[in-house]
């Protein structure tokens, strides 16, 4: 089955500055790679996500980039707020199934 | 819309009980997925239905838990007998088709303890 790797696994980062979160996956027939950003005690919520045929995508803050030959992606936030503290989590999908990474805490520091 | 509703949001019961959890998934949604959610195994999928129909129960780790999802508007997730390490947060989601593009909305879980 799907593996996914994600890394760190926590990242602290001053408000203002950029974080970068980084994830593998193993089977190549992955097409789907969604982000989600779960506060705490609450539900996953999607944030951006992408498609195997597309390298890139931004939506304002948030940027992911798609690497299908390696088989990494990574989420990218620039100008950090408190607000964006939380766990977030990447995935890789083939039709339906949702291959979860562990997740990556992200704090920023006022 | 209200978005997918589970319930309870918080159990506690004694090892050996039987244990039903409930989703509600969002209307006009055809595919419903159970998770769980553990420090130590993060997000894993148990099941997936899709109109009603389970497509893949792989994810189920054992014959305590069972998942029924009589219609398009309801499914209970079932642990019999309950352990203490099935102690997790569980969530369910639903989203329109199953092909991998859609969105899965989580609901806001139960969180189950399991003394």
């Amino acid at each position: 089955g799907e593996n996914v790797e994600q890394h760190p696994s926590t990242l602290s980062v001053q408000e203002g500055d950029s974080a970068v979160i980084k994830c593998t996956y193993s089977d190549s027939a992955s097409n789907y790679f969604p982000w989600y950003k779960q506060e705490l005690g609450k539900r996953p919520q999607l944030i951006i996500d992408i498609r195997s045929n597309v390298g890139e995508k931004k939506d304002q803050r948030i940027a992911v980039t798609l690497n299908k030959t390696a088989k990494h992606f990574s989420l990218h936030i620039t100008e950090t707020q408190p607000e964006d503290s939380a766990v977030y989590f990447c995935a890789a999908s083939q039709a339906y199934k949702l291959s979860f990474g562990a997740g990556t805490t992200v704090t920023v520091r006022a | 819309d209200a978005g997918v509703i589970q319930s309870p949001r918080h159990e506690v019961t004694e090892m050996g009980q039987e244990v039903t959890l409930r989703c509600k998934p969002i209307s006009g949604h055809n595919s419903l997925f159970w998770y769980r959610q553990t420090m130590m195994r993060g997000l894993e999928l148990l099941i997936y239905f899709n109109n009603n129909v389970p497509i893949d129960d792989s994810g189920m780790p054992e014959d305590r838990f069972s998942a029924k999802m009589p219609n398009a508007s309801f499914s209970t997730l079932k642990i019999q007998p309950s352990e203490p390490r099935d102690s997790a947060v569980y969530f369910c989601a639903s989203s329109l088709g199953g092909t991998g593009y859609n969105e899965q909305f989580f609901g806001p879980g139960t969180r189950l303890t399991v003394l």
